[in-house]
């Protein structure tokens, strides 16, 4: 079965620390993969995207994600959190079948950040 | 530009009622998804409608039913409530169903049942 895999449930990091939140797949083929932040009350924002081509993808906000297919990962990162940046962050996967509507959620990585 | 816009934003049911979430998608999107998000959970896809007609659905019971209009608006309907439908109510809207439409979220809509 198509499953997306958050080993953390909640990380803490202080202000101006690096980060770096996981995320595992497991998929037939090769998946798309995203990654999401939903602050609290609020929807879901995509920070970036991997579909094919350069393994290490840019998003909004700085935060980037490196795609590994031997690790069968693609970790979320950040160089020096700020602490707007705590919320709750969510990668998930969908079939390189072309839907995108269907996609398959990791249980989510609460950060917490301490000044 | 209006992002996609649900309501209402708080809802409080009785088990065995029935109730209708609502849904306005991004400008210029047509395809609108429906997720559920349990507590403490990522979301689940429910179903995708898109030229009016259901097009993909997730595992998800006959008592979850939707509707698309033809400007593009959804309707998220539920049947006989149980107290484990108690959620946040996603809805996602999209330019077509192609993987480079990423999807827009709206701040969801939360489902209370009693």
């Amino acid at each position: 079965a198509q499953s997306v895999t958050q080993p953390d449930i909640h990380i803490t990091v202080s202000e101006g620390a690096s980060l770096e939140l996981r995320c595992n797949y497991s998929y037939g083929a090769t998946p798309y993969l995203f990654w999401y932040v939903q602050s609290p009350g609020q929807g879901l924002q995509l920070l970036l995207k991997y579909f094919s081509g350069d393994t290490l993808v840019q998003g909004i906000k700085g935060f980037e994600a490196e795609f590994k297919r031997s690790q069968s990962s693609f970790n979320l990162r950040k160089p020096s959190v700020h602490w707007s940046d705590a919320a709750e962050y969510f990668c998930a996967g969908l079939p390189n079948t072309g839907t995108a509507s269907k996609l398959t959620f990791g249980t989510g990585t609460r950060l917490q950040v301490t000044l | 530009d209006a992002g996609v816009t649900q309501s209402p934003t708080h809802l409080i049911k009785t088990r065995g009622q029935q109730v209708t979430l609502r849904c306005s998608p991004k400008s210029g999107h047509d395809t609108v998804s429906w997720y559920q998000q349990a507590l403490g959970q990522g979301p689940q896809f429910i179903f995708q409608y898109y030229e009016e007609e259901e097009r993909q659905r997730g595992n998800f019971p006959d008592r979850f039913s939707g509707h698309q209009f033809p400007n593009y608006s959804s309707e998220l309907n539920v049947n006989a409530l149980l107290l484990g439908d108690s959620a946040l109510y996603l809805c996602a809207s999209s330019g077509r169903t192609g993987f480079n439409s990423p999807l827009h979220f709206g701040n969801g809509t939360r489902l209370t049942v009693t």
